[in-house]
């Protein structure tokens, strides 16, 4: 089946360190990559995604690649700002983008 | 274009009583879907619609849920005889199929929190 595994939170980091999220992956296929994040109070945003193996999905600095022979799909970003501090939620999707399967979600805070 | 709402944002009811959520989509979005994300969790997968047409249910939807989206517009969770294990935020989302290529990624609404006393 399919299934995501994400690092557990929370993940605490000064203003200006390096950030890496795990996120690995079961699939039946070819699936879809996704990174979504959740600012408190809100609803869940698109982040960053890779539909295809060796993709590099990119945004607002954040960096994911898709890597089909790990299964695995870590957000990095090179420099954190406190306004980053959020949950992020590594996600994908079947072939058909019927149906997406979300991680835990991981807490990010940010200090300054 | 607004996103996707979701009415009401919270909602308290008494354990065995009917609630009923709406959700509107982005205008044009011929997909909808129904999540479900409790305390700690990503969101879990409920039901989705293509246009009016219900296509899938999780077997988490028990006999006690019912979704419709009756004009393939907006759409309506019902949960009859609320137990406490429903508490949870009620999450909808919508996505479109561009020109060319395949469906995309989901937009999510702000979720409706739901606690069964």
């Amino acid at each position: 089946g399919n299934s995501v595994t994400q690092m557990e939170g929370p993940v605490t980091l000064s203003e200006e360190a390096f950030l890496t999220i795990n996120c690995t992956y079961t699939a039946t296929g070819y699936p879809s990559l996704f990174w979504y994040v959740q600012y408190p109070g809100e609803g869940l945003q698109l982040l960053l995604k890779a539909t295809k193996a060796d993709d590099k999905g990119s945004n607002k600095g954040f960096e994911a690649t898709y890597r089909k022979e790990t299964t695995s799909f870590h957000l990095e970003k090179g420099s954190v700002q406190v306004s980053d501090s959020a949950v992020y939620f590594c996600a994908l999707s079947n072939y058909n983008f019927n149906k997406f399967y979300f991680g835990s979600g991981t807490k990010l805070n940010v200090k300054p | 274009d607004t996103g996707v709402s979701q009415d009401p944002r919270h909602k308290i009811t008494k354990r065995g009583q009917n609630v009923t959520f709406r959700c509107d989509p982005i205008s044009e979005h011929n997909r909808l879907y129904w999540y479900r994300q409790t305390l700690g969790q990503g969101p879990e997968f409920l039901t989705y619609f293509q246009n009016e047409a219900q296509l899938e249910k999780s077997r988490l939807l028990s006999d006690r849920f019912s979704a419709e989206r009756p004009k393939g517009s907006f759409s309506t969770l019902e949960i009859q005889r609320t137990e406490q294990g429903d508490s949870a935020m009620y999450l909808c989302a919508s996505s479109s199929r561009p020109a060319s290529g395949p469906y995309n990624e989901q937009f999510f609404g702000p979720g409706t929190r739901l606690t069964v006393l």
